[in-house]
């Protein structure tokens, strides 16, 4: 297997633009996660889904920001509009189950200008 | 009081030494706990699960004291290839759905 695979790998972007992330899970992963990480305040679980519906997105910071899953292989996370607080690495993981090993992507650095 | 807190380190640790962490969490009723090992600009991979009655791989050795609400890792003779960031998990039971709560870290660089 492929391991869990995010796209891009790396964007710069000017504040006010909207920036869409991508993530692919592995292949019989029911849940999937999504992360935010910076110096400051580490690992941030923004939202978690379970067969494609979203179950918590109590981490989400803002309206601006909006995750989707629309099928068991594939799921975005997007900002709009996009300010220079945002920017960190947004890490993708995936897991059997609720208590399992998560496996993570190589994440996505995000730069706002 | 944060959920979940790790001294941030860095702990500076010559090759061969001994080395413990610890990771406390606030919340009793804390139902799982896990040990992630990130490298830099890497992404976090699990090192290992925390059992009740504790467990070991090789030079690994986690431990849960449930009494005093934390979970240890120990690193016996450190190798070089163990610098990098230890990340403590914790997850929680709310309601119909987990919460999960991650550590910020603690530093470790093996030195020659």
């Amino acid at each position: 297997d492929a391991g869990v695979i995010q796209s891009p790998r790396h964007e710069v972007t000017e504040m006010g633009q909207e920036v869409t992330l991508r993530c692919k899970p592995i292949s019989g992963h029911d849940y999937l996660f999504w992360y935010r990480q910076t110096m400051m305040r580490g690992l941030e679980l923004l939202i978690y889904f379970n067969n494609n519906v979203p179950i918590d997105d109590s981490g989400m910071p803002e309206d601006r920001f909006s995750a989707k899953m629309p099928n068991a292989s594939f799921s975005t996370l997007k900002i709009q509009p996009s300010e220079p607080r945002d920017s960190a690495v947004y890490f993708c993981a995936s897991s059997q189950g609720p208590y399992n090993e998560q496996f993570f992507g190589p994440g996505t650095r995000l730069t706002v200008l | 009081r944060k959920e979940v807190e790790q001294d941030p380190g860095p702990f500076n640790v010559p090759e061969g030494a001994t080395v413990a962490f610890n990771c406390t969490y606030s919340n009793s009723a804390s139902q799982s706990f896990f040990w992630y090992r990130q490298d830099c600009r890497k992404e976090p991979k699990l090192l290992m699960s925390v059992y009740s009655s504790g467990n070991e791989d090789g030079r690994f050795t986690a431990q849960l004291n449930r009494a005093s609400q934390y979970i240890s890792l120990l690193i016996r003779d450190s190798k070089l290839s163990d610098s990098a960031t230890y990340l403590c998990v914790v997850i929680n039971n709310a309601g119909n759905n987990r919460k999960l709560i991650w550590g910020l870290g603690t530093s470790l660089a093996v030195n020659p």
